[in-house]
């Protein structure tokens, strides 16, 4: 049992580029979401999904796109990446009463 | 709306230490309440629960006791380990699905 798995683990990009992180869980929760941690302001929710074919936005959506095709997978999109959007990237999925994280994506954007 | 308010670290013990790390909540009703540990290069994994007043949480030797009249979640330990050197985060939930963390307290254990 995998649990959540991120990929990748680390990431350099300029200004301006795109990327996807990649989640997938294997737990076969409904509930997932993606938090970005910063130092000093512990985690903040982004997007967030509570089931296939549905997402919302968490406290700070801007600058990031989220789909939810299968119940496994909820991918986190960067359009155009800002020195802002620097910093560690979460996904968890919900289950029993409890987020379970994946190991975390490290994001720097230069 | 919803907040946690955590002690500022960092914390500092020598092994062996009584720990003790405050947590404080503003919520309308009653959440439930949890701790997360992050260890080094890790994600958040759940540490303890309680999910109603005076419940106790206890795991790994931790332990926190939900006080609706204090409203707190603090999380204690009698005797700390080098193993216990994290990340701590105090959060609570309520049934929208939303977690909402405290920004953390890192604790340093010293041999």
């Amino acid at each position: 049992n995998a649990g959540v798995t991120q990929t990748p683990k680390f990431q350099v990009l300029k200004t301006g580029q795109s990327m996807t992180l990649q989640c997938a869980q294997d737990m076969n929760h409904e509930y997932m979401s993606w938090y970005r941690q910063d130092p000093g302001m512990g985690l903040r929710l982004i997007h967030y999904s509570v089931g296939a074919g549905i997402t919302d936005q968490g406290e700070v959506p801007n600058g990031y796109n989220v789909s939810r095709s299968t119940t496994e997978d909820f991918p986190l999109r960067l359009l155009s990446a800002a020195p802002s959007q620097t910093s560690v990237y979460f996904c968890a999925s919900r289950g029993g009463g409890e987020l379970f994280f994946g190991e975390g994506s490290r994001l720097t954007v230069l | 709306g919803n907040s946690v308010t955590q002690m500022e670290g960092p914390v500092t013990l020598s092994e062996e230490a009584f720990l003790t790390i405050n947590c404080t909540y503003t919520a309308t009703g009653y959440p439930s309440l949890f701790w997360y540990v992050q260890y080094p290069g890790e994600g958040l994994q759940l540490l303890l629960k309680a999910t109603k007043a005076d419940d106790k949480g206890s795991n790994k030797g931790f332990e926190a006791t939900y006080r609706k009249e204090t409203t707190s979640f603090h999380l204690e330990k009698g005797s700390v380990q080098v193993s216990d050197s994290a990340v701590y985060f105090c959060a609570l939930h309520f049934g929208n699905e939303k977690l909402t963390f405290g920004t953390g307290t890192r604790l340093t254990i010293i041999p």
